[in-house]
């Protein structure tokens, strides 16, 4: 299957200061990047939606100036999180299509990025 | 808007048995994908199996099955001979026209050896 690399995995900072995660895909053409949150024990929650050269979609609550997402190419796809305070201590997970293989909707994940904001 | 559902916070089956998960969506849509993924310990998201809406056979993937009931909007996930590694968060999953994918809130997979 295509494969989907994010990094870091796991990231501590200090209040206030910023994060980048990068995701990258390896093998396959990504134009839509779909970046979750995910809280212990709770579900993938979308934060946004980017697509390669243009603006992110934010979903209702995501505050875009906090999370800012860069689509620069078809195979990188960023989330840097801005002045970042301890509640956005959390799991983010990276994700895209593979429309070109034709498989309907399915996911392909990074291994996911913990932050943790002191 | 679509949602998804499963009614099971957490389950456990015996090792070698088998257990069915339970999920149901909600969505206007006639055309769909449903997905069941998988997320170990690792929290790596794996997918176990998906199904088209416009197909009416369960799909089937080795000891994995699904129930689909296009009519009740019900997408239930079967595993046959259950293993230890099959212990993880399993979520049901829901795609769209509109290309996003919706997860359910999860449930807890326990294997007793």
């Amino acid at each position: 299957g295509a494969v989907v690399s994010q990094h870091p995995s796991w990231v501590i900072c200090k209040s206030g200061t910023s994060v980048k995660i990068e995701c990258r895909s390896l093998d396959f053409q990504a134009t839509t990047m779909f970046w979750y949150r995910q809280f212990p024990k709770q579900s993938l929650m979308l934060m946004a939606t980017s697509n390669e050269g243009s603006k992110a979609t934010y979903e209702q609550g995501v505050e875009k100036d906090k999370f800012l997402i860069n689509h620069a190419s078809l195979t990188l796809s960023t989330l840097t999180v801005t002045s970042a305070h301890p509640e956005d201590s959390s799991f983010y997970i990276c994700s895209a299509p593979d429309a070109s293989r034709g498989h309907g909707g399915e996911l392909f994940f990074g291994e996911g990025s913990r932050l943790t904001v002191l | 808007a679509q949602t998804v559902t499963q009614s099971q916070p957490e389950m456990s089956v015996q090792e070698a048995e088998t257990v069915t998960l339970s999920c149901t969506y909600d969505t206007s849509e006639s055309d769909y994908y449903l997905f069941w993924y998988k997320q170990p310990p690792s929290r790596q998201m794996i997918l176990v199996i998906r199904q088209e809406a416009y197909k009416q056979q369960n799909a089937t993937e080795n000891r994995f099955s699904v129930n689909f009931q296009k009519a009740a909007k019900s997408f239930s996930l079967k595993i046959s001979d259950s293993q230890l590694g099959d212990a993880a968060m399993y979520f049901c999953s829901f795609s769209g026209s509109y290309d996003k994918v919706i997860f359910g809130p999860g449930t807890s997979l326990s294997v007793i050896p």
